[in-house]
């Protein structure tokens, strides 16, 4: 089975553009997670997507977006980039609700 | 105060040793998770728990729900285990709140 997959794995982008990434779930598995990883403040949640629903979301601001497709695949939207959102972001999926996450290799986002 | 509190913060260890990473947690949980991640590498979930202890070859987790506590034990330390280990809660709306990590270097 192809495990998460996340494109692109490099992006960078300069303040005031917007950008789109992409996760690609294991196959079957319903469940969308993102999160951001930075050296300062560590992992931290952005939004979770189960059947093309937000199911929760991070205290993030409105800039930070998302949605679920119905092939289960995900995108996360970051406008207006600011210098601050230059991290690691990582997908992760699961099946359905409490079950072990599955990682992609996350998109290295530097925001010059 | 973070929801989740890990320690040690770093941990350096001789092969061969035992190795405890502890975890504390301050919310209702649905279930706790160890992660891990090499540097440069992506992450990988060595455990999902709600009770009691599971064991993955010379890794051990537990969790006390009564106590908000949890440990992951790693047995024979080998220098293939320096990594950076996170515990993670998850909660019943489906968010995931993160440790800070610890950092462990096992020494050949």
């Amino acid at each position: 089975k192809a495990g998460v997959t996340q494109t692109p794995r490099y992006l960078i982008k300069t303040r005031g553009q917007q950008v789109t990434l992409s996760c690609s779930p294991i196959s079957g598995h319903r469940s969308v997670s993102w999160y951001q990883q930075t050296p300062g403040q560590g992992l931290q949640f952005l939004f979770e997507y189960f059947s093309e629903t937000q199911r929760n979301k991070g205290n993030f601001p409105g800039r930070f977006s998302g949605r679920q497709f119905s092939n289960s695949r995900s995108e996360m939207n970051v406008s207006t980039l600011e210098l601050g959102d230059s991290a690691l972001y990582l997908c992760a999926s699961r099946a359905r609700g409490n079950e072990k996450l599955f990682f992609g290799s996350g998109t290295q986002l530097s925001v010059l | 105060k973070n929801e989740v509190e890990q320690s040690p913060q770093n941990l350096t260890a001789q092969e061969g040793e035992f190795i405890t990473i502890n975890c504390s947690y301050s919310v209702g949980i649905s279930a706790l998770h160890w992660l891990q991640q090499h540097p440069g590498g992506g992450i990988v979930s060595l455990f999902m728990l709600s009770s009691g202890k599971k064991k993955h070859g010379r890794l051990i987790a537990t969790i006390n729900i009564q106590e908000k506590h949890s440990s992951l034990h790693i047995t024979a330390s080998h220098p293939r285990d320096s990594a950076v280990y996170i515990c993670a809660v998850g909660t019943n709306d489906y968010k995931l709140s993160f440790g800070a990590g610890t950092t462990v270097t096992v020494r050949a």
